[in-house]
């Protein structure tokens, strides 16, 4: 069995700080692992993804993760945090040759002008 | 332009009364699954579709149903919906890369569609 748990349900960080979402995963096999981002009213937008090759994952908008097997992590960083990274972003693990995707209950960033 | 369309995208309906939510998508996947999310659980999954004609249960099936007649579209039931039904609902599609070597299964999700049943 998979599962995804994210550590704190609301993160606030001032413009210009550091971002810093922590996921972590549960999964007998290797996973793939995937940051998913949800703007206000919207769908859900792959930020980036994990998939056995490097193990830093640079993804879209400055957002890169890195993949600690040793740590079981999978944590979201961002360097300079901006206004528009304000939204809900959900940890999500699957794996080779299954589709099914296991979230986390999700973070939402403020970000403070 | 690629994308998972649903219809509609708001709806207030009452106990008991039918009610589907259409899923679309024009990029040939096989692979289509629908979502539910609920504050403080993230999404979890209702049911999913491999292909044509073969559909499965996910993690919260109970008072849903669906079908997959072509390929495109993956209609979500509700026969008899239920207060506990209220929610926001998306429909995601991939191709069933997670069975090709080296591929990954990134799924693209439509926008969603809140449901309030009364």
């Amino acid at each position: 069995a998979q599962s995804v748990t994210q550590l704190g349900s609301h993160v606030s960080v001032s413009e210009g700080a550091l971002v810093l979402l922590r996921c972590n995963y549960s999964s007998s096999v290797p996973p793939y692992l995937f940051w998913y981002v949800q703007y206000p009213n919207q769908g859900l937008q792959l930020l980036l993804k994990y998939t056995s090759a490097a193990t830093l994952v640079k993804g879209i908008n400055g957002f890169e993760a890195e993949f600690k097997k040793s740590e079981t992590s999978f944590h979201l960083t961002k360097p300079s945090a901006h206004m528009s990274d304000a939204a809900e972003y959900f940890c999500a693990v699957s794996y080779f040759g299954n589709e099914k995707l296991t979230f986390g209950t999700g973070t939402r960033l403020t970000i403070i002008p | 332009e690629a994308q998972v369309t649903q219809n509609p995208r708001y709806l207030i309906t009452v106990t008991g009364k039918k009610l589907t939510v259409t899923c679309s998508q024009n990029m040939n996947h096989e692979y289509m699954s629908w979502y539910r999310q609920d504050p403080g659980l993230g999404l979890r999954q209702i049911y999913y579709s491999m292909n044509v004609e073969v559909t499965d249960k996910g993690d919260v099936p109970e008072g849903y149903k669906v079908s997959r007649k072509e390929k495109r579209n993956f209609p979500l039931i509700l026969e008899s919906p239920s207060p506990n039904q209220t929610s926001l609902y998306f429909c995601a599609s991939s191709l069933t890369s997670g069975r090709i070597r080296g591929r990954t299964n990134e799924q693209f999700f439509g926008p969603g569609t809140r449901l309030t049943v009364l």
